[in-house]
């Protein structure tokens, strides 16, 4: 049992560039979200969905996309990187539903530096 | 969309002391409540959550309080440890929809 799984752990992108951050999970939840954290700003929420084929924007949605084609998988795509993206990403899922809702599984952070 | 806010940013108490860190949420509908640890360089990780219906609850030297009145939550933790150091986040959120943090508390504990 991995958990939350993120690959890749550290990037350097150029501006203008686009890549995907990858997530999966193998604990069959629902719910998986992306964050950004940056220093002194906490955690905050980019994208998130309640299972295949939903997906909703959070606080900080713009510059980024993102689907879920499968419960598994919940990749984050930046269209053209910027430095104000530079940051570290988390992915993280839960149960969506029900009394056992609750805790939130983070993945390791894929750190990323927008030249 | 859910506001929270959290303080102190930082807290230095001595080894053995008290420390408690206190957050705000702006969203009635809000009925959960966790806090993680996440020290350098890894992943948070949740130490104690509450919900809604309860007032109080408490693990061993952490306890968290909740008054859904006030809309605010606190984090307690007793007779702190160096390896108490970290950097405390709260949070709050539906139980079906999504989580939002606070903006950190670093917590430093001198021996």
């Amino acid at each position: 049992n991995a958990g939350v799984t993120q690959t890749p752990k550290f990037q350097v992108l150029k501006t203008g560039q686009s890549m995907t951050l990858q997530c999966a999970q193998d604990m069959n939840h629902e719910y998986m979200s992306w964050y950004r954290q940056d220093p002194g700003m906490g955690l905050r929420l980019i994208h998130y969905s309640v299972g295949a084929g939903i997906t909703d924007q959070g606080e900080v949605p713009n510059g980024y996309n993102v689907s879920r084609s499968t419960t598994e998988d919940f990749p984050l795509r930046l269209l053209s990187a910027a430095p104000s993206q530079t940051s570290v990403y988390f992915c993280a899922s839960r149960i969506a539903g029900g009394a056992n809702t609750g805790e939130l599984f983070f993945g390791e952070g894929s750190r990323l530096t927008v030249l | 969309g859910e506001n929270v806010e959290q303080h102190p940013s930082t807290l230095s108490v001595q080894e053995g002391d008290s420390a408690v860190i206190k957050c705000t949420y702006s969203d009635s509908a809000s009925n959960y409540f966790p806090w993680y640890k996440q020290e350098l360089g890894k992943r948070p990780q949740l130490i104690i959550d509450i919900r809604s219906n309860v007032g109080e609850k408490k693990d061993q030297r952490i306890a968290v309080t909740l008054n859904k009145t006030a809309k605010h939550f606190s984090l307690h933790i007793t007779e702190t440890q160096p390896e108490d150091s970290a950097v405390y986040f709260c949070a709050a959120s539906p139980l079906n929809n999504d989580m939002r943090f606070g903006a950190g508390t670093r917590l430093t504990v001198k021996p």
